[in-house]
């Protein structure tokens, strides 16, 4: 079964901190993926990388970056953090090649004061 | 609790019946579609997909119909077990749209005793 993991699942930080979150896949999986996820607004797409030291921009990256380093380990970086930043922050990997059906992680609750 | 259901439409079911949960999707030219299933606390987990040259699939206790006419999707579950309580969450893709994937809101289901 892939497994996808996240470094935290709650995360309480203050505004104009740097925050890094983690994510791992055991899967040998091309594409990673973070989504942050609101009441409402349903799954937003931040960033996602289709190999190693790729990245793309998604839907809503204003204050993110991230980090592919390694093709297992996708990371998310809030440069300063925000009270509007807090929220659910999903990882998510997938195969590729069309066979894109995408596995998540567990998710980071993640509270900015 | 779980905040991702706020604002949800939500589908009460008996325990026992059958549930339809509907979801219209957004371009004629998706071509694979996906439905999640995230129970409260956790990351959406895969369900069934199916491709646009299908209009039905069939899982365990799970069936997916595809109405490419109307662009509609429905997830159809065979006798609601109170496991089944979760939000439930269409998604779709297309080619030229690399392996990204379009989430749609979702709705909660919800089973009575």
């Amino acid at each position: 079964d892939v497994k996808v993991t996240q470094s935290s699942r709650y995360l309480v930080k203050r505004t104009g901190e740097k925050v890094f979150l983690e994510c791992v896949q055991d899967m040998d999986h091309e594409n990673m993926f973070w989504y942050r996820q609101d009441p409402g607004l349903g799954l937003r797409l931040i960033y996602f990388s289709y190999d190693v030291k790729m990245k793309e921009k998604g839907d809503i990256p204003e204050g993110y970056s991230v980090s592919r380093e390694k093709k297992e380990r996708f990371s998310l970086i809030l440069e300063s953090a925000s009270t509007n930043q807090t929220s659910m922050y999903l990882c998510a990997s997938s195969l590729g090649d069309f066979y894109n059906e995408q596995f998540f992680g567990p998710g980071t609750r993640l509270t900015v004061l | 609790g779980e905040s991702v259901g706020l604002h949800l439409p939500t589908l009460s079911v008996q325990e026992g019946d059958n549930s339809i949960i509907n979801c219209a999707y957004s371009n004629s030219a998706s071509d694979y579609f996906i439905w999640y299933k995230q129970e409260s606390g956790k990351g959406p987990q895969f369900i069934i997909d199916i491709r646009s040259n299908m209009d039905k699939r069939q899982g365990q206790r799970v069936t997916v119909l595809l109405n490419k006419t109307v662009k509609h999707l429905s997830l159809q579950i065979a006798a609601t077990q109170p496991g089944d309580s979760a939000v439930y969450f269409c998604a779709e893709n297309w080619v030229n749209r690399d392996d990204k994937i379009i989430f749609g809101k979702g709705t909660r289901l919800h089973i009575l005793p």
